[in-house]
């Protein structure tokens, strides 16, 4: 079936890296655009980033920007986040999604699959 | 960036009765394909969040037709025309036009 399975959160310190990675099945992810967004514990969803459905393109919000770097393997229909300097702030259970508008615009949305999320703790 | 608030943050709505949230762009959604980028979300307790509505008024597949989108300029509304139990959750509306994506706050349904 379709699906979108997260891995690679734990807990790490302050000034840390981890690497998530979201494996898709069940349909072709070369042709959709991805995006991870999270959600810090008792807050609401905050948008990540997004990279386009070749790897053309991609974009991250701001108070990432530097630190984190999205990316995909069509080969492997997988999709990564590369977090280096992990903040506290950085807290958060992390989801990757499809995103069904993309791949004909520059303009995103219609996020119609969710993985089911990986949580980064981070703290000393 | 473009700031989307919603209101109300909460509501407690009978079963049966409908509900309505609101959603407010500080700027335009609108895309010159005459498009709004505007997504309607739901995330049940201890779930991941679920698409409801896309492009302003699109329910998405296997979307309840209880479940309605609408758009008036910058304000963008999402309707439950009779609410049920299992609506209860978190709705976020998320703007698509440009990037970074922002969604609102998040409106927390309960169920009377």
């Amino acid at each position: 079936q379709v699906q979108l399975v997260e891995s690679g959160g734990g807990v790490v310190q302050p000034g840390g890296s981890l690497r998530l990675s979201c494996a898709a099945s069940g349909f072709s992810f070369s042709t959709y655009g991805m995006h991870w967004v999270r959600q810090a514990p008792g807050k609401g969803l905050e948008w990540v980033a997004i990279i386009r459905y070749d790897g053309s393109n991609e974009y991250h919000v701001d108070s990432v920007k530097g630190r984190f770097t999205i990316s995909r393997d069509n080969s492997k229909n997988t999709l990564h986040l590369q977090m280096n300097n992990l903040r506290d702030e950085d807290t958060a259970v992390y989801y990757c999604t499809r995103d069904a508008l993309s791949s004909s615009s520059s303009q995103f949305g219609a996020f119609d699959i969710w993985g089911q999320g990986t949580m980064v703790t981070v703290s000393s | 960036d473009i700031v989307m608030t919603q209101s109300p943050l909460s509501l407690a709505v009978t079963p049966g009765e409908p509900a309505s949230i609101s959603c407010r762009s500080s700027q335009s959604l609108l895309h010159n394909i005459g498009y709004n980028y505007l997504d309607w979300y739901l995330q049940k307790p201890g779930q991941s969040p679920q698409l409801l509505i896309f492009l302003g008024s699109n329910r998405a597949s296997g979307v309840p037709d209880r479940f309605s989108g609408s758009a008036s300029g910058t304000d963008f509304t999402l309707k439950i025309s009779r609410v049920e139990a299992e609506d209860v959750g978190v709705y976020y509306c998320m703007q698509g036009l440009q990037t970074p994506g922002t969604f609102g706050q998040g409106t927390r349904l309960e169920i009377k």
